[in-house]
């Protein structure tokens, strides 16, 4: 199984401002899903976008994948002080492989 | 419906001594994944079960790590002899159909090893 690198590692703005964190797998993929997890707790899931599909919107979130360049993109629109948590990307080859995630984009919303 | 239910929320164990995590998926769920989590790391996967049967345990150490899910009950991750290496926070996740399908986790257990 393989796992996403999310890009950059570390993500501060202001409050209002747009969020955009990265991924990179090296793999064809199935899907690829998005997960938030506040300090200490588990993992929320976000959005799921299919090797089909290239956007897809949730809220405020947009999601793009890009299976040529094997990428994907998490923008954040309007960021608040809640969003402030990391952000895990995990794309899925398909088959008996589990989900596996990387180190994450570790995002800081400044009030 | 009850979301993804680990217990305990804290485990502490001497050094030597076994640790039994134990996991209750969402209900209808019959897949579940356990990650390890070091402090400020991401989550490392360790396996993927489905009731019964273990589907991926590309992520689990070879020796004094066992996983199960029974037919009936929770899945339980064992760590037989726990060293202090061991001392981290521990997830489980369950999907309905597969990681096809979004995954919820539960709120782990953090194991501290004396």
């Amino acid at each position: 199984s393989q796992q996403g690198e999310e890009d950059p590692q570390a993500l501060s703005i202001q409050e209002g401002e747009n969020a955009t964190m990265n991924c990179s797998y090296k793999t064809s993929i199935n899907n690829l899903q998005w997960y938030r997890q506040n300090s200490g707790r588990g993992l929320v899931h976000l959005i799921l976008i299919r090797s089909n599909e290239r956007e897809k919107h949730s809220g405020r979130l947009r999601v793009t994948l890009d299976t040529s360049k094997k990428s994907s993109s998490l923008l954040i629109t309007a960021s608040r002080a809640a969003d402030t948590a990391s952000y895990f990307c995990a794309p899925w080859e398909g088959g008996a492989d589990g989900l596996t995630f990387g180190k994450g984009t570790h995002l800081i919303i400044q009030p | 419906n009850a979301g993804v239910m680990q217990n305990p929320r804290h485990l502490v164990r001497r050094r030597g001594q076994e640790a039994r995590l134990r996991c209750s998926p969402m209900k209808g769920h019959s897949h579940v994944y356990w990650y390890r989590q070091l402090p400020e790391e991401g989550l490392k996967f360790m396996v993927y079960l489905q009731k019964e049967n273990i589907i991926d345990e590309s992520g689990m150490p070879k020796e004094r790590f066992s996983a199960e899910f029974p037919k009936e009950g929770p899945s339980i991750l064992r760590i037989q002899q726990v060293v202090r290496g061991d001392s981290a926070a521990y997830f489980c996740a369950s999907s309905r159909t597969g990681p096809n399908t979004e995954a919820f986790f539960g709120q782990g257990t953090r194991l501290t090893v004396v």
